[in-house]
């Protein structure tokens, strides 16, 4: 069965260095997400991306973030230069389609530490 | 920005109770409303996505209901079980989600 794929499962940064977690969406999926989710607290909607452009932002996505779909395949954010609050779980999703009500299926998680 | 709730914030449960929660949003806008199930440790995990006023979606043991004019869904659970413990968050249109009802279910 096709699955959203992230890596690495855990990383561990020190402060102000920067991040790149990688995601694998689906292969025929067309939407990508990124959220992420700090501990004991809820899930954070980060980004949405679609046709190689950011389709909307939440207001944490704020100039240190960025995401890339370098090569068609991954779809990676990178964290420019990180703070202990970035400490988080990470989530990717993708979906085939958005209006049409499809549903998303979403990666194991990284686990991202900023010490 | 669409505004997604769900309540009750928690909820605790014998095994075998029936339980539900509910998702509200704002009815303007609407094209779809999703429900997902997210167990400690593991990645959330689809289970209803609902787009028509009145839908009514079922899964084992587990149905909602949405009423898209009053800016609401509600989630069931029939006969809740250890298993079903988990978070269970609503997401609408562009899938934000609202902040989901941990369920906890004592054997």
């Amino acid at each position: 069965e096709p699955e959203v794929t992230q890596t690495p499962s855990h990383q561990v940064t020190q402060m102000g260095q920067e991040v790149i977690l990688r995601c694998v969406p689906i292969s025929n999926h067309l939407y990508f997400y990124w959220y992420r989710q700090i501990l004991g607290q809820k899930v954070e909607f980060l980004v949405s991306f679609y046709n190689n452009e950011i389709s909307e932002k939440s207001e944490i996505f704020d100039d240190q973030f960025s995401v890339e779909r370098p090569d068609g395949s991954n779809f990676t954010l990178k964290i420019r230069s990180t703070k202990l609050e970035d400490s988080a779980m990470y989530f990717c999703a993708s979906r085939a389609l958005d209006r049409q009500g499809t549903e998303a299926f979403f990666g194991q998680g990284t686990r991202l530490t900023v010490v | 920005i669409l505004n997604v709730e769900q309540s009750p914030q928690s909820l605790h449960v014998q095994e075998g109770d029936s339980t539900n929660f509910t998702c509200s949003f704002p009815s303007s806008n609407f094209y779809a409303l999703h429900w997902y199930r997210w167990e400690t440790a593991k990645s959330p995990e689809a289970l209803f996505v609902m787009t028509l006023n009145g839908d009514e979606k079922k899964k084992g043991r587990i149905s909602a209901t949405l009423n898209t004019k009053e800016g609401y869904s509600y989630l069931y659970i029939k006969g809740s079980q250890p298993e079903d413990s988990a978070t269970y968050l609503c997401a609408l249109n562009d899938m934000r989600f609202g902040a989901g009802t941990r369920l906890t279910v004592k054997p």
